[in-house]
């Protein structure tokens, strides 16, 4: 089946430094893709969406100067945490539906990203 | 807007119980509805689904129907294992809202032996 691949799967950076994670869609193209944010014991949050040839459409409340997200390839979105700082720790998970396969599709999950900020 | 209001854990059985795990959703149109599972230190793994009213999704001994007039997608399961201990997320996905999902707040589930 479809395969989402995240890079790094922790990191743990200084605070004020900025990190930059990875999500492939490893055996299709995705057009859009979408990023998460998970608290520890909580629900996955959508921080915005990630479209290939266009601008990221953030959700409510994510400051997108500090998210930036580029959608460079139909395989890849990269998400950049810009100015890290502890509160920004957290679980990051990408996900993107396989094209072509309208709502009844699901989402392909990556295994996540966890940030640390010391 | 759209929605999916799950139960709050923890929730603690012993081994061989059955298990109950609510789910309910409010969607503008018609989604399609999943369960996801997260063992620690992992990502989310797709449990079952289903993608329209009265569907049943199974799979591992758990199962779900699509009530389309509650609203509701419950998980359940016969005889719960140990290795089932495990955050269970109930989601939405809506074409009217582009397919974005939308997640529950999670349910911890611990099985003792």
């Amino acid at each position: 089946g479809a395969v989402v691949s995240q890079h790094p799967s922790w990191v743990i950076c200084k605070s004020g430094t900025s990190v930059k994670i990875e999500c492939r869609s490893l055996d299709f193209q995705a057009t859009t893709m979408f990023w998460y944010r998970q608290f520890p014991k909580q629900s996955l949050m959508l921080m915005a969406t990630s479209n290939e040839g266009s601008k990221a459409t953030y959700e409510q409340g994510v400051e997108k100067d500090k998210f930036l997200i580029n959608h460079a390839s139909l395989t890849l979105s990269t998400l950049t945490v810009t100015s890290a700082h502890p509160e920004d720790s957290s679980f990051y998970i990408c996900s993107a539906p396989p094209p072509g396969r309208g709502a009844r599709n699901e989402q392909f999950f990556g295994p996540g990203t966890r940030l640390t900020v010391l | 807007g759209d929605s999916v209001t799950q139960m709050e854990g923890p929730v603690t059985l012993s081994e061989e119980a059955f298990l109950t795990i609510n789910c309910t959703y409010t969607a503008t149109g018609y989604p399609s509805l999943f369960w996801y599972v997260q063992y620690p230190g992992e990502g989310l793994q797709l449990l079952l689904k289903a993608t329209k009213a009265d569907d049943k999704g199974s799979n591992k001994g758990f199962e779900a129907t699509y009530r389309k007039e509650t609203t509701s997608f419950h998980l359940e399961k016969g005889s719960v294992q140990v290795s089932d201990s495990a955050v269970y997320f109930c989601a939405l996905s809506d074409r009217l809202t582009g397919n974005q999902f939308y997640f529950g707040t999670g349910t911890s589930l611990t099985v003792i032996p």
